[in-house]
């Protein structure tokens, strides 16, 4: 069956630090991935939708220029947290549909700024 | 906008017993529905997905039901197993069609006690 791929599964940095996560398609191409962050005992809230080609489209509330989503390739999409705060650990998971399917998501990254 | 309510947030039962979780929205003019299963600190797997013009659907022990007009969904599952306790995450779509990513509920956190 379909697969996405999320690297890394977790990452401590410290506060000031970027950190980059991948999320890939293993055998299906996607012109569009999510990006979702968890808070503990909270609910997925979706981040932004990722486009192969084009910007990024961002949810209300979230900062584009912190948090870069780069979709250079119908199999990768890279979120990139910058400048990161202890505030922006969270859980974050993306996901992507092969066409005429129900949406796989990845395993998740979970984030620790120090 | 789209808001998804899941109940009960908790629920511990013994091994064997029937459930039902409970999952309510507010925005009737849905496309499609999911559950998913959550374990900790991993990503999503995919359980059951109700189209709209379907009322259930059945995998092995689980059923889900969706009553589109009241805005309701429910998860039986059957003959439960300690196997089952994970988190178990209702979705919508976010937005009225097309390529979107979901709008979650908060889960229920099921344990089976063994």
């Amino acid at each position: 069956g379909a697969v996405v791929s999320q690297h890394p599964s977790w990452v401590i940095c410290k506060s000031g630090t970027s950190v980059k996560i991948e999320c890939r398609s293993l055998d299906f191409q996607a012109t569009t991935m999510f990006w979702y962050r968890q808070f503990p005992k909270q609910s997925l809230m979706l981040m932004a939708t990722s486009n192969e080609g084009s910007k990024a489209t961002y949810e209300q509330g979230v900062e584009k220029d912190k948090f870069l989503i780069n979709h250079a390739s119908l199999t990768l999409s890279t979120l990139t947290v910058t400048s990161a705060h202890p505030e922006d650990s969270s859980f974050y998971i993306c996901s992507a549909n092969p066409r005429g399917s129900p949406l796989h998501f990845g395993n998740g990254t979970r984030l620790t700024v120090t | 906008k789209q808001e998804v309510t899941q109940i009960p947030a908790a629920l511990s039962v013994p091994e064997g017993e029937n459930l039902v979780l409970n999952c309510s929205f507010t925005d009737s003019a849905i496309y499609n529905l999911q559950w998913f299963r959550q374990d900790p600190g991993k990503g999503l797997t995919s359980l059951l997905l109700i189209q709209s013009s379907q009322r259930e659907q059945t995998s092995g022990r689980l059923n889900a039901s969706l009553d589109k007009s009241s805005g309701r969904s429910t998860l039986y599952i059957a003959a439960s197993q300690p196997g089952d306790s994970a988190t178990y995450l209702c979705a919508v779509p976010y937005s009225g069609g097309g390529a979107d990513g979901l709008t979650f509920g908060k889960g229920t956190h099921l344990i089976i006690q063994p």
